[in-house]
């Protein structure tokens, strides 16, 4: 079985300067990773994922993650927020043994831009 | 190309009552999966459908049960309502032989009084 920790409920940041959601998991295989985000009375929409390959790895919007198997970790960074980056994070994982049903995901990160 | 649909967007029922949400997968997509949010935590895994057949489950009680029909389109039902039923639920679809990526609809938020 996996979990996932989000270790900030909520994450206050000025707009224009970095920020970091941080992630963490704990499984006895290999899984996936991902970050969704999710804007108010919306669905979740993927941000960036982690099959193989790169450790780091980038999405269209500027935010990037790096996975790091020892520490089990999948931080979301992004240097620069906007107020549009406003959003509900969530960190999850998967691991496809059985075919995609594992999708388990963190409690999440309230990220809150200030102008 | 439309993405995943949901209906109702929201829903208020009493308790005891009997409530069936629709889902509509995304075109290409054969695969899909059911989640619960309750409000201030993440999505929790309820079940998954291939192929119209149940592929998992998650820790959720019988009365919570699906389908999945041949257009690849889903409901989920939920007999019995109780209070801790409120929350949003959340339908996502895979593409065929992508099962690692999940596209979600905008959910249905069900209020259970």
């Amino acid at each position: 079985a996996q979990s996932v920790t989000q270790l900030d409920s909520q994450v206050p940041v000025f707009e224009e300067a970095p920020v970091e959601l941080r992630c963490n998991y704990s499984s006895s295989v290999s899984v996936y990773l991902f970050w969704y985000v999710q804007y108010p009375n919306q669905g979740l929409q993927l941000l960036l994922k982690y099959l193989s390959g790169s450790t780091l790895v980038e999405s269209i919007n500027g935010f990037e993650a790096e996975f790091n198997k020892s520490q089990t970790s999948f931080h979301l960074r992004k240097p620069s927020v906007h107020i549009s980056d406003t959003a509900e994070y969530f960190c999850a994982v998967s691991d496809l043994r059985n075919y995609g049903q594992n999708f388990v995901f963190g409690p999440g990160t309230r990220l809150s831009v200030l102008p | 190309e439309t993405g995943v649909t949901q209906s109702p967007t929201h829903l208020i029922k009493t308790r005891g009552q009997q409530v069936t949400l629709r889902c509509s997968s995304q075109s290409g997509h054969n695969t899909v999966s059911w989640y619960q949010q309750a409000l201030g935590q993440g999505p929790q895994f309820i079940f998954q459908y291939y192929r119209e057949e149940e592929n998992g489950r998650g820790n959720f009680p019988p009365r919570f049960s699906g389908l999945q029909f041949p257009n690849y389109s889903s409901e989920l039902n939920v007999n019995a309502l109780e209070l801790d039923d409120s929350a949003l639920y959340l339908c996502a679809s895979s593409p065929i032989g992508r099962l690692n990526e999940q596209f979600f609809g905008p959910g249905t938020r069900l209020t259970v009084l």
